[in-house]
């Protein structure tokens, strides 16, 4: 089982480009989430989803868009790359019992 | 504000001896806590939960215990082995209201055990 697939793994923006991360899961799990991680903090929600066409703001959501057409993927969307979107991306999925919480493997992102 | 705090960013303990990790949280709704394990590279993974009815829960080698009144909770793990090496990270989540909105997490731990 491949579980949540997170692409790319590392990738350097220029300030002021755009990207998509991709996140894939598997498992047919309802939630879904995008959490950031900078050095030595721990992980801050961006945005979920609870299911295919829903989607929710969460802790710091700036600068970042998000879309859920299927209940596999969650693409979070960065316009205008700025230094302080420097981070690890972590994809996260759920069928919707608290301990249920599966990680992708992460993406890290640095804009210069 | 930080609702979940881990103070220690990092703990060395030796080889077969006790780990303590301890976490202390502001919000009084949540009512649901996890600690998560996480290697350089990898996402985290589930470690063990409690669930704020109860004030201990036990898997093998790690027991996570909560003190309610203190909004405090602690991770043990006995005996301590070299692959428990890694940051562990304590999360929270108001369970009662549907969940769906994610878990809240502290800064983590960094683990260091010693051989």
């Amino acid at each position: 089982n491949a579980g949540v697939t997170q692409t790319p793994k590392f990738r350097i923006l220029k300030i002021g480009q755009s990207m998509t991360l991709q996140c894939t899961q598997d498992m047919n799990h309802n939630y879904m989430y995008w959490y950031r991680q900078d050095p030595g903090m721990g992980l801050k929600l961006i945005y979920y989803s609870v299911g295919a066409g829903i989607t929710d703001k969460g802790e710091v959501p700036n600068g970042y868009n998000v879309s859920r057409s299927t209940t596999e993927d969650f693409p979070l969307r960065l316009e205008l790359a700025a230094p302080s979107q420097t981070s690890v991306y972590f994809c996260a999925s759920t069928p919707g019992t608290v301990y249920g919480y599966t990680f992708g493997s992460g993406t890290r992102l640095t804009v210069v | 504000d930080q609702q979940v705090k881990q103070n220690s960013p990092s703990l060395s303990v030796q080889e077969g001896r006790i780990s303590i990790l301890n976490c202390d949280y502001t919000n009084s709704m949540f009512d649901y806590f996890l600690w998560y394990k996480k290697y350089p590279a990898e996402g985290p993974t589930f470690l063990i939960s409690i669930s704020s009815i109860k004030d201990k829960n036990e898997d093998g080698r790690f027991t996570v215990f909560l003190n309610k009144s203190a909004k405090h909770l602690s991770l043990h793990i006995v005996p301590s082995q070299p692959g428990d090496s890694a940051v562990y990270f304590c999360a929270a989540i108001i369970q009662s209201g549907g969940g769906a909105d994610g878990l809240t997490f502290g800064k983590g731990t960094h683990l260091i055990i010693q051989p």
